[in-house]
């Protein structure tokens, strides 16, 4: 079974600076696929970032990056330059396996709370 | 605008009353997916399409029933509502071309009283 693991339930973070939040996983899978999303008080769920498995270098999408290291089983999310609009609930969730249909485990979440 | 429609937005119930919420996109997406939110919580999979005409259980698939009923259309039924399916639920869909990605709906706040 596969299971994803945040262990920060919340944290602040001053406008600006750069944030991590947290991500352990757990597969016997050797091929899978590690995402973000965030979950502003709106309530939608928005795409953020995505890691494969086999993928060598760290994803980037703009302000967002993915630290993967593959051997401790982690992949963090880092935010930089925090801006009042990062203020949300994020997921790290995982697909072990295509033959699972891209079915996405979820973690529990962080609550991220930028301060001006 | 393209994407990932459900109705309705929030719902009442009493226990033992049935409903159905309902998903349509216009993506030409092949694989749809319910899931729901506990507060506090992850989401967790209830049910999934991977294509018209075919559905599987997902991690917690108790007391609901789905029904791909074309490629655009994804419903989810509770046949007797319980207040432990106060939730919300989200549907989401995901296509070939960012064939990593899922779309999510806006979600579904239903409360089983």
């Amino acid at each position: 079974a596969q299971k994803i693991t945040q262990t920060q339930p919340g944290m602040f973070v001053q406008e600006k600076e750069a944030v991590t939040l947290d991500c352990t996983y757990d597969t016997s899978d050797q091929s899978y696929g590690l995402f973000w999303y965030k979950q502003p008080s709106s309530g939608e769920m928005i795409f953020l970032i995505y890691q494969g498995s086999y993928d060598e270098q760290n994803a980037t999408e703009g302000r967002y990056s993915l630290n993967f290291q593959k051997a401790r089983k982690s992949a963090n999310l880092v935010i930089s330059a925090s801006q009042l609009g990062d203020s949300a609930m994020y997921f790290c969730a995982m697909r072990a396996g295509w033959a699972a249909g891209n079915k996405l485990t979820f973690g529990g979440g962080t609550r991220v709370l930028v301060k001006p | 605008n393209a994407g990932v429609t459900q109705t309705p937005k929030f719902q009442v119930l009493k226990t033992g009353q049935s409903m159905t919420l309902q998903c349509a996109q216009d993506m030409n997406h092949n694989s749809m997916y319910w899931y729901r939110q506990d507060p506090g919580m992850g989401l967790r999979l209830i049910y999934y399409s991977a294509s018209e005409g075919t559905t599987d259980k997902g991690e917690v698939p108790n007391g609901y029933n789905v029904s791909r009923l074309n490629k655009r259309e994804f419903s989810l039924r509770l046949e007797s509502a319980a207040p432990s399916q106060t939730s919300v639920y989200f549907c989401a869909t995901r296509g070939e071309a960012r064939a990593n990605v899922l779309t999510f709906g806006a979600g579904s706040r239903l409360t089983v009283l």
